[in-house]
């Protein structure tokens, strides 16, 4: 069965400081990936998504990005945290195949920028 | 551009009263929409979605093309209803990203 890993849990980092969250499935082969960020009274925001390694779409201007070195391995990176980075981040996979084919959820990471 | 509109941040019901969370796209090609649920302290996950035509935990929605909504509704709310709501669109191409409405944190009251 396919499984999603995502960490760490909870990240408290001061502002200016890098930021590094990375997310792996396993069981299946070439997922389309996902980084949404969840706050309050903006629900869940799309960052970036990627078709397959090293395809990386952007969704929102920002001060975050992504990568996927590898088939299952996705990452969201920062070099200078702000304070407006905090939040909920998730990751999520799905099939390729199909666009009716339902997200599956990390349990995402709750980063705290001081 | 793929757009949802969940019109209701919040939406309070008594138990046994029928609930409706209102769910408005917008998207040029053809929609695959879904509904995910979040109670609390647990993970995101799906509830449904309109190409399964079926009933979850009492809930069904339907999609209405002419009037781009695919509201969900339970005739009689129960207490475990109570969470959070997401409805989400795709494009039919499983390469098209999943976007989100707002969501609707829905309480049942006893």
């Amino acid at each position: 069965s396919q499984t999603i890993h995502q960490w760490p849990a909870t990240l408290v980092q001061p502002v200016g400081s890098p930021l590094s969250l990375e997310c792996t499935v396993e069981g299946t082969s070439n997922p389309n990936l996902y980084w949404y960020r969840q706050a309050a009274g903006r629900g869940l925001q799309l960052l970036f998504y990627s078709v397959g390694i090293g395809q990386i779409s952007s969704e929102v201007p920002q001060n975050l990005s992504a990568s996927r070195p590898q088939d299952r391995q996705f990452i969201l990176s920062s070099k200078k945290l702000l304070l407006s980075d905090s939040g909920f981040y998730l990751c999520a996979w799905r099939p390729t195949d199909r666009g009716n084919s339902p997200l599956h959820f990390g349990n995402g990471t709750r980063l705290t920028v001081t | 551009a793929q757009r949802v509109t969940q019109p209701e941040k919040l939406l309070s019901v008594f138990k046994g009263a029928p609930v409706e969370l209102k769910c408005n796209y917008s998207y040029s090609g053809s929609p695959e929409l879904f509904w995910y649920v979040q109670y609390s302290r647990q993970r995101l996950q799906l509830l449904l979605r309109h190409i399964s035509r079926e009933s979850i935990k009492g809930f069904t929605a339907d999609l209405n093309k002419g009037e781009t909504s695919f509201h969900l509704k339970k005739p009689f709310a129960q207490e475990e209803d109570s969470a959070m709501y997401y409805c989400a669109l795709s494009g039919i191409s499983g390469n098209t990203p999943l976007v989100f409405g707002k969501g609707t944190r829905l309480s049942v009251i006893a």
